[in-house]
C-alpha cells in the first residue's frame, strides 16, 4: 500500500542527546514536510523540502536539522540545542499533479519525550 | 499574515445528526486553499476535504461538505449523519502562498459523538 511511514512511534531522549526521526514515503511525492504539534495546539512547520537535495526552514527550525538525499526519505534530527523537544512530530508529503495535487498526506507521527 | 481561527474548543452531537464545525481565516492573498483534517486519538492526521479559493461550488466528500463563504472568510465543515467513529479532533488549515505550500493550522475542535 502507498503511504507515509514514520518510525519509531515513541522515542525518548536523554539530556544532550541527538535523536533522529524517520519518515519514508512511497507515494512518489516531490515535497515533504515536518510539523510539530504541542498539546492543545495546531501543527507548526519545522522544515520542508520541495525537491531532493534541497530543503527550507519553516517557522520553528531552531534546534532541528534535516536531510533529503533520496526522494522517498526525509529524516528529522532533534539536536541537543532544542531545549523543549517533547512533542508529537508529524511528517507529510504532497504530490504536484493529478487528483491529489496540493493535498498534504500525513504519517502516523512520532511522540518524543525527554527522560 | 495568514491566520486560521477555530472558536469551538469542543462540540457534542448525537449519532445520526448533522454538525457544523466553524473555521474563519485571514489572508490578503487572492489565491489560497482551505483544508480540513481529522485527528483521532491515534494521532495521525487524516485529510477530509479541500476547497480552492477560486472554486465556484462548495466541496463535498461523502458525508463531509465545506460551507465556503468567501466574503465572510469562513470555511465551515459540515458532517452529516454523524457516526460514533467521527469522534476526534478536527483541524482547519490554509495553504500559504509564495511557493512554500506550508499549511497554517487552527487550534482544532474536539468533536464527541454520543449514542
Amino acid at each position: 500500500d502507498g503511504g507515509i511511514t514514520q518510525s519509531p512511534k515513541y522515542l525518548f531522549r536523554k539530556e544532550g542527546q541527538n535523536v533522529t526521526l524517520s519518515c519514508e514515503q512511497n507515494l512518489n511525492h516531490d515535497a515533504m514536510y515536518w510539523y510539530r504539534q504541542d498539546p492543545g495546539q495546531g501543527l507548526r512547520l519545522i522544515y520542508y523540502s520541495q525537491i531532493v537535495n534541497d530543503f527550507q526552514k519553516g517557522d520553528i527550525a531552531e534546534g532541528y536539522s534535516v536531510s533529503r538525499e533520496k526522494k522517498e526519505s526525509f529524516p528529522l534530527t532533534v539536536t541537543s540545542a532544542q531545549k523543549n523537544p517533547t512533542a508529537f512530530y508529524l511528517c507529510a508529503s504532497m504530490g504536484t499533479g493529478g487528483a491529489t495535487k496540493n493535498i498534504q498526506y500525513f504519517g502516523a507521527g512520532t511522540r518524543l519525550s525527554v527522560l | 499574515a495568514q491566520k486560521i481561527t477555530q472558536t469551538q474548543p469542543g462540540m457534542f452531537v448525537q449519532e445520526k445528526e448533522a454538525v457544523t464545525l466553524d473555521c474563519t481565516y485571514d489572508t490578503s492573498d487572492p489565491s489560497y486553499g482551505l483544508f480540513w483534517y481529522k485527528q483521532p486519538s491515534s494521532g495521525e492526521m487524516i485529510f477530509l476535504i479541500y476547497q480552492g479559493s477560486y472554486d465556484q461550488q462548495n466541496a463535498t466528500e461523502g458525508r463531509y461538505s465545506l460551507n465556503f463563504q468567501k466574503a465572510r472568510k469562513s470555511a465551515n465543515l459540515v458532517i452529516s449523519a454523524s457516526q460514533l467513529g467521527d469522534s476526534a479532533m478536527y483541524f482547519c488549515a490554509m495553504r500559504a502562498p509564495y511557493n512554500t505550500d506550508k499549511l497554517i493550522f487552527g487550534t482544532g475542535t474536539r468533536l464527541q459523538v454520543f449514542p
